[in-house]
């Protein structure tokens, strides 16, 4: 168990529709990412917080978005969805800053049907 | 365009012998490498790193190489047990100039170790 916390489990909707993933980081961790893969895909950096301020931007679409809130746990909004964003999304948190080592929550299966 | 590489989706051993699983990357500015283990399920779980000032870490049965002229990081397991049976993810990170630092991952290598 890494003690990063992730719901839910599963996820399916349908194209068109809007879906919140949630995140909460270890004890102690104030840097939260978010890593998308897709089937036979490694794991795409989407976007990272630091203290509740966005530090990095990766491969994120516009439809999407994420924030970090004062307790650290984040979201990641998905909207608009498409059948190509079925797949599986990490979270991962750090201490933050220097050289990092991120551990990830179970994930979270989106299904786009 | 990938900045790391793993070159072999997948690789079988017998139990008991060395599983050498390989990665290359691109970026000279990468000083941290990361071995992650994934099982189906699960989220990936951190293995073993290296910083770029070293050419050797070790951690029981596991050993990471870095060769920086080469661009390339292995790692090795010795003795393979079935319970390795896994996904490897080779990830990197540099500093970019700012206080970032950002995990990137190659795409996995599926190791099999057969009893």
């Amino acid at each position: 168990d890494s003690g990063v916390t992730q719901t839910p489990k599963h996820l399916i909707t349908a194209t068109g529709q809007r879906v919140t993933l949630r995140c909460s980081p270890r004890s102690g961790d104030l840097s939260v990412y978010w890593y998308q893969q897709s089937l036979d895909q490694g794991l795409q950096f989407l976007i990272q917080y630091y203290n509740g301020e966005e530090r990095a931007k990766g491969n994120i679409l516009e439809r999407f978005s994420a924030q970090q809130f004062p307790d650290l746990h984040s979201e990641l909004n998905l909207s608009s969805l498409e059948l190509g964003d079925s797949a599986l999304y990490f979270c991962a948190s750090s201490v933050g800053g220097g050289l990092i080592t991120l551990f990830f929550g179970p994930g979270t299966r989106l299904t786009v049907l | 365009d990938q900045q790391v590489k793993q070159n072999s989706p997948s690789l079988s051993v017998q139990e008991g012998r060395i599983s050498i699983l390989n990665c290359d990357y691109t970026n000279s500015m990468f000083d941290y490498f990361l071995w992650y283990k994934k099982y189906p399920a699960e989220g990936p779980t951190f293995l073993i790193s290296i910083s770029s000032i070293k050419d050797k870490n070790e951690d029981g049965r596991f050993t990471v190489f870095l060769n920086k002229s080469a661009k390339h990081l292995s790692l090795h397991i010795v003795p393979s047990q079935p319970g390795d049976s896994a996904v490897y993810f080779c990830a990197a990170s540099g500093n970019y100039g700012g206080a970032t630092n950002k995990l990137i991952f190659g795409t996995g290598t599926l190791l099999a170790v057969q009893p």
